[in-house]
């Protein structure tokens, strides 16, 4: 049974849109959360952690959590080539315990 | 100040042999936790070492041992190889009481 899902994709978004990325989670007692980008070949790269409902900012990346819901999301504003990349949603118990990942969601960015 | 540091960058072996990976973690950082990720798929978690105790463990055989160094750096063994271990194994290493974590650059393991 895994542990944290998210839709494989590929999500495809104009240039210049906000792109959606959705995870769900099935251990309630999940503390954190982390979206990381990957892009093909390397390695993980984190761009954003929550712990906390509601929404957090940083630059064009915005992360929501709804821990009622068993839900976290990503939002990308005005989405670049760039931004093209497998994005993993990852979630963790305590700061004592592993980073559970989801699958990732491959998003492509069109010009 | 050094990232996450991962030795052989790629690596090759035949069905059977043994191998050792080598991880050297971000300088102030404890904690290393080791993942194996296929291809097309999220990375799978390990073990993952702390104090030069193996302290959690996902869902991988025997043949899969680690070790910590009282420098922190970490190896990942992987004993009787089979095809299906072709993949590319990530470490990454973290600080005891914080959150999330610097990965390296991975060591990609083709199995033949």
């Amino acid at each position: 049974q895994k542990e944290v899902e998210q839709n494989s994709g590929p999500l495809s978004v104009p240039e210049g849109a906000i792109a959606s990325l959705n995870c769900t989670y099935s251990d309630r007692g999940s503390q954190s959360f982390f979206w990381y980008r990957q892009y093909s070949g390397k390695s993980p790269e984190l761009i954003m952690f929550i712990y906390s409902n509601g929404d957090k900012e940083d630059g064009r990346f915005t992360a929501q959590l709804n821990k009622a819901s068993q839900y976290v999301s990503l939002l990308i504003r005005d989405s670049q080539p760039s931004d093209s990349a497998t994005y993993l949603c990852a979630a963790m118990y305590s700061s004592a315990s592993k980073i559970i990942f989801g699958s990732g969601t491959r998003l492509s960015i069109r010009p | 100040d050094a990232g996450v540091t991962q030795s052989p960058t790629h690596l090759i072996k035949t069905r059977g042999q043994q191998v050792t990976l080598r991880c050297s973690p971000k300088s102030g950082h404890d904690t290393v936790s080791w993942y194996q990720q296929a291809l097309g798929q999220g990375p799978q978690f390990i073990f993952q070492y702390y104090e030069e105790e193996e302290r959690q463990r996902g869902n991988f055989p025997d043949r899969f041992s680690g070790h910590q160094f009282p420098n922190y750096s970490s190896e990942l063994n992987v004993n009787a190889l089979l095809l299906g271990d072709s993949a590319l194994y990530l470490c990454a290493s973290s600080l005891e009481g914080s959150y999330g974590y610097t990965f390296g650059s991975g060591t990609r393991l083709t199995v033949v």
